[in-house]
């Protein structure tokens, strides 16, 4: 079983809210990722936990805010997010983190379909 | 610096038609190199992979052949079918631990 499910799979929200994106996996892996993709475009890398610390932040605007509770929960807090913020945001995981080795291979959850107003 | 070229798309094939979506790539080393392909409305899928010079990954009628030669991993179909209308992307690790994607190459098959 190599699945990552990402909840919610739609989401409007406006300016003034705050939202939460949720992701789990139930395969051990220890290290989890947020990416966000545009339209047709590769997914570009937010957020990477290793081990259920931040080991990765790609200067990402602190309107994104993410928490990993356990090893298999991974969450990203949306608070003030602006109409260019409208995306595909995706959660991978990985049995170790990514270090080039075929076990580190992600495995992508379906994503959230995120729409600012 | 570290980065994958593919081939621009769309692609666009009839039924049963020969496929080849080229992919070189930049890196240190000789990295695994991966395809991932996204179908609509979907999350991204590991298609195949190879994790050394002349390796074949295979999947679902898809090959792509490691060349360290050339720095390419392309990926070929012998008969495509309108199921496989999809974005692929090739990828590697680099020796950060980043993925490093190609831009994706969107491939469309009429009946």
């Amino acid at each position: 079983d190599t699945e990552v499910t990402q909840t919610p799979k739609h989401l409007v929200m406006g300016m003034t809210n705050k939202k939460s994106l949720k992701c789990e996996q139930h395969m051990g892996h220890r290290a989890m990722y947020w990416y966000k993709q545009k339209a047709k475009k590769p997914p570009e890398l937010m957020f990477v936990y290793s081990y259920e610390k931040l080991s990765i932040n790609e200067s990402v605007p602190s309107r994104f805010s993410p928490e990993c509770p356990n090893s298999s929960l991974l969450n990203l807090h949306l608070h003030a997010l602006q109409p260019e913020d409208s995306a595909l945001y995706l959660c991978a995981s990985s049995q170790e983190p990514a270090g080039g080795f075929v076990k580190n291979i992600q495995y992508f959850g379906a994503g959230t379909r995120l729409s600012v107003l | 610096g570290d980065s994958v070229t593919q081939m621009e798309g769309p692609v666009t094939l009839s039924e049963e038609a020969f496929l080849t979506i080229n992919c070189t790539y930049t890196a240190t080393g000789y990295p695994s190199l991966f395809w991932y392909v996204q179908y609509p409305g979907e999350g991204l899928q590991l298609l195949l992979k190879a994790t050394k010079a002349d390796d074949k990954g295979s999947n679902k009628g898809f090959e792509a052949t490691y060349r360290k030669e050339t720095t390419s991993f392309h990926l070929e179909k012998g008969s495509v079918q309108v199921s496989d209308s999809a974005v692929y992307f090739c990828a590697y690790y680099n020796q950060g631990g980043k993925l490093i994607f190609g831009q994706g190459t969107e491939l469309s098959v009429k009946p």
